[in-house]
């Protein structure tokens, strides 16, 4: 029973062309993160998003950009997707300042 | 200076045996911390949060916090095999969204 669900679990792309991640939580959560992971550097973030009407950057939020539906969608957009976007993709919610990030079940992204 | 730094393991442990994380962070004003748990190729699971020095245990787990010195450890009592996955270990600054994690480390429970 995944509470935080991203769509689609693996995806194979080329360079070049946009694409959108998307997450849904049935958490009730108003926070919402996208992380990238890639071996050796750890999770880092992408965007956030605290309400509907609040986006913020990231750390490495160039080339993509964000979309908050709903208080329950968050949806990230590689613009023009590059090889060096091959990584395993997180969306991630939690309830308050100081509370524990609660993760989806991850997309992996191969560009080609 | 990272952050918040782990050794990246793998450390091996046997069956049974109490294995010990460690991690270490920079940010003196921090004020959360928390330890996931990764299967490969898996999303991180939440193991344990912890706030106030000292330790929290929760089953198996405690998780032992040193403000002062400024690391946070996680022991993992009877070892079993299926606990052999990547650790991570995640910390809040104070008033901050940001959530730093380390890169982890790899555990190998041997049967």
């Amino acid at each position: 029973d995944a509470d935080v669900t991203q769509t689609p679990r693996n995806r194979i792309t080329k360079t070049g062309k946009r694409i959108m991640l998307e997450c849904s939580q049935t958490k009730g959560h108003d926070r919402m993160y996208w992380y990238r992971q890639d071996p050796g550097l750890g999770l880092r973030l992408i965007y956030y998003s605290f309400d509907v009407k609040d986006i913020n950057k990231g750390e490495i939020s160039d080339g993509y950009s964000v979309s908050r539906q709903a208080q329950a969608k968050f949806s990230l957009s590689l613009e023009s997707a590059i090889p060096n976007q091959t990584a395993l993709y997180f969306c991630a919610t939690s309830e308050a300042n100081n509370s524990p990030l609660h993760f989806g079940n991850g997309t992996r992204l191969t560009v080609t | 200076q990272k952050e918040v730094e782990q050794n990246s393991g793998p450390l091996s442990v046997p069956e049974g045996a109490i294995a010990s994380l460690n991690c270490t962070y920079s940010d003196r004003g921090s004020q959360s911390f928390f330890w996931y748990r990764q299967y490969s190729g898996k999303s991180p699971e939440l193991i344990m949060s912890i706030y106030s020095n000292g330790d929290k245990e929760d089953g198996r787990f405690t998780a032992q916090l040193n403000k002062a010195s400024q690391y946070v450890s996680l022991l993992i009592r009877d070892s079993q095999p299926s606990d052999s996955a990547t650790y991570l270990c995640a910390v809040q600054g104070s008033g901050t969204y940001k959530y730093i994690f380390g890169t982890g480390t790899r555990l190998k429970v041997l049967a």
